[in-house]
């Protein structure tokens, strides 16, 4: 079964800190895709990035940045020069691939990320 | 381009009702998803539409049920209501089928609060 893991709950940090969410992730499949996404306090998920498995490159989209390192089962996000816009809960998730509709996302329980001014 | 809208925002009702949650795909979009989130929890994957037909199913019971119409809107309704039930509901549209996209668009949410 799918499983995957925040291990941090909260992180606080003070504008213009970097800060690094982690996650690990566990499944049998060789095939499968991992996201990111942000809810913030109006509830709605956004999306912010997909990965499968078979692409291990680190992406930097502004000043968010993925690695993914399938050796540890770990795909880490890490925003660099937080803002207090970054407030938010950030989850992580997985999905193995199937054939014809989209499978199911397993997330995390979830990053509550507070950035003080 | 019309994002995933969800209907209503909010709702209250009593243990042993029934309740219907509704969703709008994005335009484009033939699968819809269903999620439960409790507070402080991550979603919990409740089932999945494609094409009108229930495709995928997470470990909720059967007086969960739901209904996808032609235009890919989606229901979800449940019956027997527990105060369990109270949270966060999430409608997902994506793209599936020869043309697949894993990727997830979700609407705002309906809050359901069972008293």
């Amino acid at each position: 079964a799918q499983k995957v893991t925040q291990a941090q709950t909260e992180i606080s940090v003070v504008e213009k800190e970097d800060v690094t969410l982690d996650c690990v992730y566990e499944t049998r499949d060789t095939t499968y895709y991992l996201f990111w996404y942000k809810q913030p306090p109006s509830g709605e998920l956004v999306f912010l990035i997909r990965r499968n498995s078979f692409d291990e490159q680190n992406e930097i989209s502004g000043r968010y940045s993925w690695n993914f390192q399938k050796s540890t089962s770990s795909f880490n996000f890490t925003i660099t020069a937080s803002q207090v816009v970054d407030s938010a809960v950030y989850f992580c998730a997985l999905s193995e691939t199937n054939t014809g509709a989209n499978s199911k996302l397993t997330f995390g329980k979830g990053i509550t990320l507070s950035v003080r001014p | 381009e019309t994002g995933v809208t969800q209907s209503p925002t909010h709702l209250i009702k009593t243990r042993g009702q029934q309740v219907t949650l509704r969703c709008s795909s994005q335009s484009g979009h033939n699968t819809v998803s269903w999620y439960q989130q409790a507070l402080g929890q991550g979603p919990q994957f409740i089932f999945q539409y494609y094409r009108e037909e229930e495709n995928g199913r997470g470990n909720f019971p059967p007086r969960f049920s739901g209904l996808q119409f032609p235009n890919y809107s989606s229901e979800l309704n449940v019956n027997a209501l527990e105060l369990d039930d109270s949270a966060l509901y999430l409608c997902a549209s994506s793209l599936g089928g020869t043309s697949v996209s894993y990727e997830q668009y979700f609407g705002p949410g309906t809050r359901l609060t069972v008293t």
